[in-house]
């Protein structure tokens, strides 16, 4: 059972775009949400996270939207870079209780030309 | 602070030998945890552990070991190591309580022929 579903798989957009990478939740304890940025040959690192208490946060050109009503959240990359180019992964879990698992989305490949 | 360190960083190895992938943290966090990343798969949890002497099993733990007798590291065992192992592995950790990021270390790519 995939808890978090995570499209598309792979993502082209040309500099100066936006990239919209889109997840779905099925678990509706999770109440954290964040969006890992990997570049290749690297391990993952957290670009931004939010909580289900707001539809948006926002961090410089990453911008996070999330619908608890619908279960799903997104991540906007505005003025897309070249430098953006890497996978990003969403994932989800529970804040309460030390052991809570992180559960991943399958990936994102965004490549941004320029 | 040099976060999480993982070594070796490439490892080469024939079906049924056995290795460690080590990990190793420096920010004294009670959580870590291993994954493994394959091509249109995400990430795995394989094991966790929320403190020494404490490990449990994450969504594919079959044909790794760990164990955790200090709070810095969390190694990984193949016991026998079979093709279906060749992935790249990550090590990570985060506090249990307050901020939430899990910091994952660089990864070991393991082939097994």
């Amino acid at each position: 059972q995939q808890q978090v579903k995570q499209s598309p798989q792979s993502l082209i957009v040309q500099k100066g775009g936006i990239s919209i990478i889109n997840c779905a939740y099925e678990n509706t304890a999770f109440d954290y949400f964040p969006w890992y940025q990997q570049f290749p040959g690297k391990g993952p690192a957290l670009l931004i996270a939010i909580r289900p208490d707001v539809s948006e946060k926002k961090e410089g050109r990453f911008t996070i939207s999330f619908n608890k009503s619908a279960k799903q959240f997104s991540l906007h990359i505005m003025d897309s870079q070249p430098g953006d180019s890497a996978t990003y992964f969403c994932a989800a879990s529970r804040l309460q209780g030390g052991s809570e698992k992180l559960v991943f989305g399958k990936g994102t490949k965004l490549t941004v030309n320029p | 602070n040099a976060g999480v360190t993982q070594t070796p960083k490439f490892q080469v190895l024939k079906t049924g030998q056995s290795m460690t992938l080590q990990c190793a943290q420096d920010m004294n966090h009670e959580y870590m945890s291993w994954y493994r990343q394959d091509p249109g798969m995400g990430l795995r949890l394989i094991h966790y552990s929320v403190g020494a002497g404490i490990t449990d099993q994450g969504e594919v733990p079959n044909g790794y070991n760990v164990s955790r007798s200090t709070t810095e590291d969390f190694p990984l065992r193949l016991l026998s190591a079979a093709p279906s192992q060749t992935s790249v592995y990550f090590c990570a950790s985060r506090r249990t309580r307050g901020a939430y990021e899990q910091y994952f270390g660089p990864g070991t790519r393991l082939t097994v022929t």
